[in-house]
């Protein structure tokens, strides 16, 4: 069985850009999270999905930061303008009943903004 | 507000030696502990969890014990190996709260051979 999948796995792109960071739940997981880690701050939530529809997005830095899950299966991190200070790992996971459980993460992308 | 707090790392130790990672936590609810752990380049991964008072999570020769009159899930291992060499992180979920869990902010361990 696939774990959560997310793409790209490095990223790699200059101040102002957009960027999108892509991941795949794991299928019948109906919570879904985004994650930034950072030396400074460590593992930070950042939103949170229950069946595709935001619950608590009070960890999103800013108006940069954006958040979609159109289905079940696909969600999307959006920054737009990219800064420096975003740089990080942005993990993505998933979990089967609820926030308090067993999550499961995947890979992660590593963002470089230059 | 709840938190974590771990010992900072990073810990380093020789092959077969005994580990423990002390891992403290305040609360407004009665919380479920975890242990995760983070191989290089990789996502966290659940190593172990506990989900009432004197309950022992264990996995792996990993063990931790809920202990509610210290607030603490100390993570132990009797034999480390050069695979164990990982960042551990504890972590929370309150059900005093929004069950979102709280994590610390990792300790390294590295294994000598």
């Amino acid at each position: 069985d696939a774990g959560v999948i997310q793409s790209p796995r490095h990223e790699v792109t200059e101040m102002g850009q957009e960027v999108t960071l892509r991941c795949k739940p794991i299928s019948g997981h109906d919570y879904l999270f985004w994650y930034r880690q950072t030396m400074m701050r460590g593992l930070e939530l950042l939103i949170y999905f229950n069946n595709n529809v935001p619950i608590d997005d009070s960890g999103m830095p800013e108006d940069r930061f954006s958040a979609k899950m159109p289905n079940a299966s696909f969600s999307t991190l959006k920054i737009q303008p990219s800064e420096p200070r975003d740089s990080a790992v942005y993990f993505c996971a998933s979990s089967l009943t609820g926030p308090g459980t067993e999550q499961y993460f995947g890979p992660g992308t590593r963002l470089t903004v230059t | 507000g709840d938190s974590v707090t771990q010992m900072e790392g990073p810990v380093t130790l020789s092959e077969e030696a005994f580990l423990t990672i002390n891992c403290t936590y305040t609360a407004t609810g009665y919380p479920s502990l975890f242990w995760y752990v983070q191989y290089p380049g990789e996502g966290l991964q659940l190593l172990l969890k506990a989900t009432k008072a004197d309950d022992k999570g264990s996995n792996k020769g990993f063990e931790a014990t809920y202990r509610k009159e210290t607030t603490s899930f100390h993570l132990e291992k009797g034999s480390v190996q050069v695979s164990d060499s990982a960042v551990y992180f504890c972590a929370l979920s309150d059900d005093g709260g929004s069950y979102i869990p709280t994590f610390g902010r990792g300790t390294s361990l590295i294994v000598h051979p």
